[in-house]
């Protein structure tokens, strides 16, 4: 089956480590981005990737980062200069920014 | 920059009773959009999408949303609502490579 695979789905992490988060695609698209959703607030756009070996920063980059070695797969990693990590993180693939997005299940990570 | 406002952020209906959620864009150019939808534990998902011709778009599960021009808006529009329909709706806006999303709309159909 075609679509988007994100691993973990729960996460669990100390204060002042960084953790990566996985997403895998086989819809062979070139656009990948990576959203956190936090209640009331909808979906945020962390980082983006238009083709491999390039990324954008997004909306709220600060404390996060991401690396694009193949077209199906863009890891992001939360630092521990995220301030406030507990989230629910979504990574989405499509065509371009004109066609329609497909998202992953999610990674919910808790930091304690 | 382009920005998508959601006007609704929580609703709660009984069922059978008719749906209508907001949603206003604001682009520079050329705009495709979008309402995804995310029930309870499931992954986000496509419910329709307008890119050109016919303002008002059919999707799945019943739902349409009307693209009005003049007023920036894409309304989304069901007109009987069930149990299962329960599930927080998002607006989005594409024209670029960066899809932008409203802040979600949570819908509570009571049976």
């Amino acid at each position: 089956d075609g679509g988007i695979t994100q691993s973990p789905k729960y996460l669990f992490r100390k204060e002042g480590q960084n953790v990566t988060l996985s997403c895998e695609q086989n819809l062979n698209h070139d656009a990948m981005y990576w959203y956190r959703q936090d209640p009331g607030q909808g979906l945020r756009l962390i980082y983006y990737s238009q083709i491999v070996n390039d990324f954008q920063k997004g909306d709220i980059a600060e404390g996060y980062s991401v690396s694009r070695e193949k077209k199906e797969s863009f890891p992001l990693t939360v630092t521990s200069a995220q301030k406030n990590p507990t989230a629910f993180y979504l990574c989405a693939s499509s065509d371009t920014g004109n066609t329609e997005a497909f998202f992953g299940q999610g990674t919910r990570l808790t930091v304690v | 920059a382009q920005s998508v406002s959601q006007h609704n952020h929580h609703v709660i209906l009984s069922e059978a009773a008719s749906l209508e959620l907001g949603c206003n864009y604001s682009y520079g150019g050329t705009v495709n959009l979008f309402w995804y939808v995310q029930y309870p534990g499931q992954h986000l998902q496509l419910l329709l999408k307008y890119f050109s011709g016919d303002p008002l778009v059919k999707g799945i599960k019943g739902f349409e949303a009307e693209f009005i021009k003049s007023k920036f808006s894409f309304n989304l529009r069901k007109p009987s609502v069930q149990w299962s329909d329960t599930a927080e709706y998002f607006c989005a806006a594409g024209g670029s490579y960066i899809p932008t999303f409203g802040r979600g709309t949570s819908l509570i159909v009571h049976p």
